[in-house]
């Protein structure tokens, strides 16, 4: 089975703290994502990587940094947390090829980190 | 633009079968996803088209139209353990999906 897993389950951060969210998956993925999921939203995509020393924006990026000098590992930073990035980051990886039978380019996700700043 | 639509929220009863739809507007198209995703845990991979017609995998079953941009979960038999959100997403020409906001579906006795 595929595995996604998120160092931290949940946070409480004060506002300004910079605060790290670790990502590792054990599938030797290519692509490896970070979502927010916010009541009413949905699932917002922040950023992305399709290897390793590479980045790419995605939806929402402002107030995010991403680190991946892995290629199992992919980091997420607040630089300055602020109260309205309290919410739910879920993790995800994806291969676009067909590996031990699943479809490519389907993307598997951590168990998520529940975020507060106060 | 991207714009993925999906009903907000959907009820049923318990042995009964229930269809979520989805129509999705995007630059590209290469498959669309269903998620499952129960209260405060991580969404689960479902189902996946990229060509037009059925998919079914047991209790589910999906469907994709390219021509209409529309897609839609067959979920038959149902039981209280498929109350849980649904997620339809769209994975345009780039390595992300675009995820719908979700329906969440109620099932009662």
């Amino acid at each position: 089975d595929v595995k996604v897993t998120q160092s931290s389950r949940y946070l409480v951060k004060r506002t300004g703290e910079k605060v790290f969210l670790e990502c590792v998956q054990d599938m030797d993925h290519e692509n490896m994502f970070w979502y927010r999921q916010d009541p009413g939203l949905g699932l917002r995509l922040i950023y992305f990587s399709y290897d390793v020393k590479m980045k790419e924006k995605g939806d929402i990026p402002e107030g995010y940094s991403v680190s991946r000098e892995k290629k199992e590992r992919f980091s997420l930073i607040l630089e300055s947390a602020s109260t309205n990035q309290t919410s739910m980051y879920l993790c995800a990886s994806s291969s676009p090829n067909n590996l031990r039978g699943y479809y490519g380019n389907t993307i598997y996700f951590g168990e998520g980190s529940w975020l507060t700043v106060v | 633009g991207q714009n993925i639509d999906q009903p907000t929220e959907m009820t049923a009863t318990e042995g009964a079968i229930v269809q979520i739809n989805c129509t999705y507007q995007t630059s590209g198209f290469n498959g669309l996803f269903w998620y499952q995703q129960h209260a405060g845990e991580a969404p689960t991979f479902l189902s996946y088209n990229v060509l037009d017609g059925l998919e079914e995998k047991g209790r589910f079953s999906s469907f994709l139209s390219r021509s209409k941009g529309y897609s839609y979960l067959l979920l038959k038999e149902l039981q209280m353990k498929d109350s849980a959100s649904y997620l339809c997403a769209v994975k345009e020409a780039g390595t992300a999906l675009i995820f719908g906001k979700g329906t969440t579906l109620s099932v009662s006795s």
